[in-house]
């Protein structure tokens, strides 16, 4: 079980740029949670997503946005960067219909706006 | 709205002694979770301790117990006998039944293991 992965690892942009963060849950699960982490802080919630839609929303623009796709996986958008959107972006897989739903995280992508 | 204050952001210990540290929330909820991340220096969390509301008795996993005080909102994780291997970020986190998965994190303590 190769657990959650996400790619790429690392990512330059220049601001007003646009990127893609990608994210494959634990084999098995069917929800994907998308996080920042700022430095020096905890993550935050952006968005979650179940059965190819949107779920829930945490307090992010809608520069912000995400898809899933059949086989699970999901992508995580973000336009029009800010300098301030430079963070650790994190990706949590879970199953949902559990009672108790542990989420896994993957590695993060460590994006960088200059 | 939940929130989650962890107090101390850095804290060391000796190797082999015993640490604690401390999460206090804020929440209207009665029944939810809470939990302990760890974040090494690779930065992949991964799931220490969780605790139900629910349930009075405290959780423990190995060499981490924690001290959950429903009335007063607090939560806090006892190390002991520290490793070198558990020098990391440590983050407290709440989560809500029925909301699905969303975790709400405290913004962390560094924890420092010396030898």
């Amino acid at each position: 079980d190769a657990g959650v992965t996400q790619s790429p690892t690392h990512l330059i942009k220049t601001r007003g740029q646009q990127v893609t963060l990608r994210c494959s849950p634990k084999s098995g699960h069917d929800t994907v949670s998308w996080y920042q982490q700022a430095l020096g802080q905890g993550p935050q919630f952006i968005f979650q997503y179940y059965e190819e839609e949107e779920r829930q929303r945490g307090n992010f623009p809608d520069r912000f946005s995400g898809h899933q796709f059949p086989n699970y996986s999901s992508e995580l958008n973000v336009n029009a960067l800010l300098l301030g959107d430079s963070a650790l972006y994190l990706c949590a897989s879970s199953f949902l219909q559990r009672s108790y739903n542990e989420q896994f995280f993957g590695p993060g992508t460590r994006l960088t706006v200059l | 709205a939940q929130t989650v204050t962890q107090s101390q952001p850095e804290m060391s210990v000796q190797e082999a002694e015993t640490v604690t540290l401390s999460c206090t929330y804020d929440t209207s909820e009665s029944n939810y979770y809470l939990f302990w991340y760890k974040q090494p220096p690779s930065r992949q969390m991964i799931l220490v301790i969780r605790q139900e509301a629910y349930k009075q008795q405290n959780a423990t996993e190995n060499r981490f117990s924690v001290n959950f005080q429903k009335a007063a909102k607090s939560f806090s994780l006892k190390i002991s006998d520290s490793q070198l291997g558990d020098t990391a970020m440590y983050f407290c986190a709440f989560m809500k039944p029925g909301a699905g998965n969303m975790l709400t994190f405290g913004g962390g303590t560094r924890l420092m293991v010396k030898p």
